[in-house]
């Protein structure tokens, strides 16, 4: 069954710091994938998405994701953290077959200054 | 401006009280969805429409009924709600046929307390 893994319910950098959020997923299949990302007390917006082609995706504010297939995996990243990217993150996949998207549990983004 | 409206946005109801939160998209999506939102769960399926009059059940429908007699709006209704339906609820939408990848948009939510 298809499935979404984030590791870290929570992780806290230094403003200025890297992140990385780190997402697997369970397929034979190699999915769509998704990164959402929730603002406090918003709904779901879409940061970035592998569909096909470049492995390497990049998205809105600075983020970016890989997808490498050998580690079924599609982690979050940005080189250079700022305050405003305190949210909530959630990796997600698809297949092209249906629209139903399984989400991972979500990782919560803190920003220390 | 493209978007998926909810309403009520908040909602505190007692045990047993029947409630229908209601979902528009005007993007013409063919596929709509409902997600229940719980702390270290992530989101998780309702239900889902694939087009008016298709309605399938998610990954946990108990407890909750859908209708799509229209394109555009897709309301949840709880029947007889009970506490642990308290969550934070998204309604999405998507194209569905003829297209490369299903990207879905959300609404902006709604909490939902039962006591």
């Amino acid at each position: 069954a298809q499935s979404v893994t984030q590791l870290g319910s929570h992780v806290s950098v230094s403003e200025g710091a890297l992140v990385l959020l780190r997402c697997n997923y369970s397929s034979s299949v190699p999915p769509y994938l998704f990164w959402y990302v929730q603002y406090p007390n918003q709904g779901l917006q879409l940061l970035l998405k592998y569909t096909t082609g470049a492995t390497l995706v990049k998205g809105i504010n600075g983020f970016e994701a890989e997808f490498k297939k050998s580690e079924t995996s599609f982690h979050l990243t940005k080189p250079s953290a700022h305050m405003s990217d305190a949210a909530e993150y959630f990796c997600a996949s698809s297949y092209s077959s249906a629209s139903k998207i399984i989400f991972g549990s979500g990782t919560r983004l803190s920003i220390r200054p | 401006e493209a978007q998926v409206t909810q309403n009520p946005r908040y909602l505190i109801t007692v045990t047993g009280k029947k409630l229908t939160v209601t979902c528009s998209q005007n993007m013409n999506h063919e596929y709509m969805s409902w997600y229940r939102q719980d702390p270290g769960l992530g989101l998780r399926q309702i239900y889902y429409s694939m087009n008016v009059e298709v309605t399938d059940k998610g990954d946990v429908p108990e407890g909750y009924k859908v209708s799509r007699k229209e394109k555009r709006n897709f309301p949840l209704i709880l029947e007889s709600p009970s506490p642990n339906q308290t969550s934070l609820y998204f309604c999405a939408s998507s194209f569905q046929s003829g297209r490369s990848y299903n990207e879905q948009f959300f609404g902006p939510g709604t909490r939902l307390t039962v006591l």
